[in-house]
């Protein structure tokens, strides 16, 4: 099956810096590549996925990047705030099943 | 539109006791899934359905059974608990083709 490995496990940026979280994956028939935001005690939540035919996506604040040939794919949050503060997870999948990285935990400092 | 919900919030068993955890969307999606959260795990799949009468296996099956009798509707059933079941546990409804939404989530303890 698929393997999802995400990098780092945690990371502490000063408010207004950016933060870049990355991911691995190794199942080239994965196709789709999911983000989520998780609060502590909350569920989790998309906030942006990108498809393999697309190498960049960016909405706001938040932008993610895929390279098909390395098979790894990256999150990058610019002007970061407090609220930014969580654990974000990616996930890849080819269809029926989704496989998640094991998570980063994002604090960002006034 | 509630979206997809689950329950219960909380619940704790004893070891060997069997229960259901429910989950409901009403959003007429085909495809739902459960997973199981860990700490410094992630999460992982346990079982998913692609619509009514139809379940399949995910990552970690094992001691869990689905059945998907209505679109609406796909519990979860824990036959006989252990202490490893101990976890948070997710829905989810997918609306084609892949974006997934979860439920607020189930934080079973196994003693």
């Amino acid at each position: 099956g698929e393997n999802v490995e995400q990098h780092p496990s945690t990371l502490s940026v000063q408010e207004g810096d950016s933060a870049v979280i990355k991911c691995t994956y190794s199942d080239s028939a994965s196709n789709y590549f999911p983000w989520y935001k998780q609060e502590l005690g909350k569920r989790p939540q998309l906030i942006i996925d990108i498809r393999s035919n697309v190498g960049e996506k960016k909405d706001q604040r938040i932008a993610v990047t895929l390279n098909k040939t390395a098979k790894h794919f990256s999150l990058h949050i610019t002007e970061t705030q407090p609220e930014d503060s969580a654990v974000y997870f990616c996930a890849a999948s080819s269809g029926n099943q989704f496989y998640f990285g094991t998570g980063t935990s994002l604090t960002v400092i006034p | 539109n509630a979206g997809v919900t689950q329950t219960p919030k909380f619940q704790v068993l004893k070891t060997g006791q069997s229960m259901t955890l429910q989950c409901a969307q009403d959003m007429n999606h085909e495809y739902m899934s459960w997973y199981r959260q860990d700490p410094g795990m992630g999460l992982r799949l346990i079982h998913y359905s692609v619509g009514a009468g139809i379940t399949d296996q995910g990552e970690v099956p094992n001691g869990y059974n689905v059945s998907r009798s209505t679109t609406e509707d796909f519990p979860l059933r824990l036959l006989s608990a252990a202490p490893s079941q101990t976890s948070v546990y997710f829905c989810a409804s997918t609306r084609p083709p892949d974006t997934q939404y979860f439920g607020p989530g189930t934080r079973l303890t196994v003693l």
